[in-house]
């Protein structure tokens, strides 16, 4: 069956360092993967959406890889902030497609002054 | 806009009542769906509607209901509830398009079944 995994440990860095998060999938082939970032207490907010056929894509300090081969999508913060911990999720799209997401448990990352 | 909007914010229940978690969006969003959240678990897709009028399955469907009479509202029903229901449920909403949309979550709903 289609699974994600993300690390379960919470990534604890230093404000200014790049914080650098891992989604990997297993048994899918998915046309589109998207992160979200999820506060306590708070739905998930999109972030970004990355196709298959892209290798990258960045918004400011946010930077996506996708890499089908490996199965595996990395989430980078640049310049990482306090403001930036938070919950972040990766999602594929579940097969039959149209918006039917799988998300992955998420990873929580704590930036510290 | 309101974007998504849930309520209650936080219930409580008895094994075997039912109740209704409500959701209303006001983006004219033709895809809705509703997720559940539990501890150390993926969001998981409960039912979901295509629009007006039409609902199907997702993941985890078993003792929820749901339907689809307008564009903007799109309730889930737990029709005898169980504590294996516990979990905070979450509405999402996304404009028509190619399956790319990015999708827009409600603040949740907590439920706690004793």
């Amino acid at each position: 069956s289609q699974k994600i995994e993300q690390n379960s440990e919470a990534l604890n860095i230093q404000e200014g360092k790049t914080a650098t998060l891992t989604c990997n999938y297993t048994n899918y082939s998915p046309a589109y993967l998207q992160w979200y970032r999820q506060d306590p207490g708070r739905g998930p907010v999109f972030l970004l959406l990355i196709r298959e056929n892209e290798k990258e894509k960045r918004k400011e300090r946010l930077k996506v890889t996708f890499d089908t081969t490996l199965k595996q999508s990395l989430f980078h913060i640049t310049a990482s902030q306090p403001a930036d911990s938070a919950t972040y999720l990766c999602a594929l799209p579940l097969s039959g497609g149209y918006n039917k997401l799988i998300f992955g448990a998420g990873t929580r990352l704590a930036v510290h002054p | 806009n309101a974007g998504v909007t849930q309520t209650p914010k936080f219930q409580v229940l008895k094994t075997g009542q039912s109740m209704t978690l409500q959701c209303a969006q006001d983006m004219n969003h033709e895809y809705m769906s509703w997720y559940r959240q539990d501890p150390g678990m993926g969001l998981r897709l409960i039912h979901y509607s295509v629009g007006a009028g039409i609902t199907d399955q997702g993941e985890v469907p078993n003792g929820y209901n749901v339907s689809r009479s307008t564009t903007e509202d799109f309730p889930l029903r737990l029709l005898s509830a169980a504590p294996s229901q516990t979990s905070v449920y979450f509405c999402a909403s996304s404009p028509p398009g190619q399956g790319l949309e990015t999708q827009y979550f409600g603040p949740g709903t907590r439920l706690l079944v004793l």
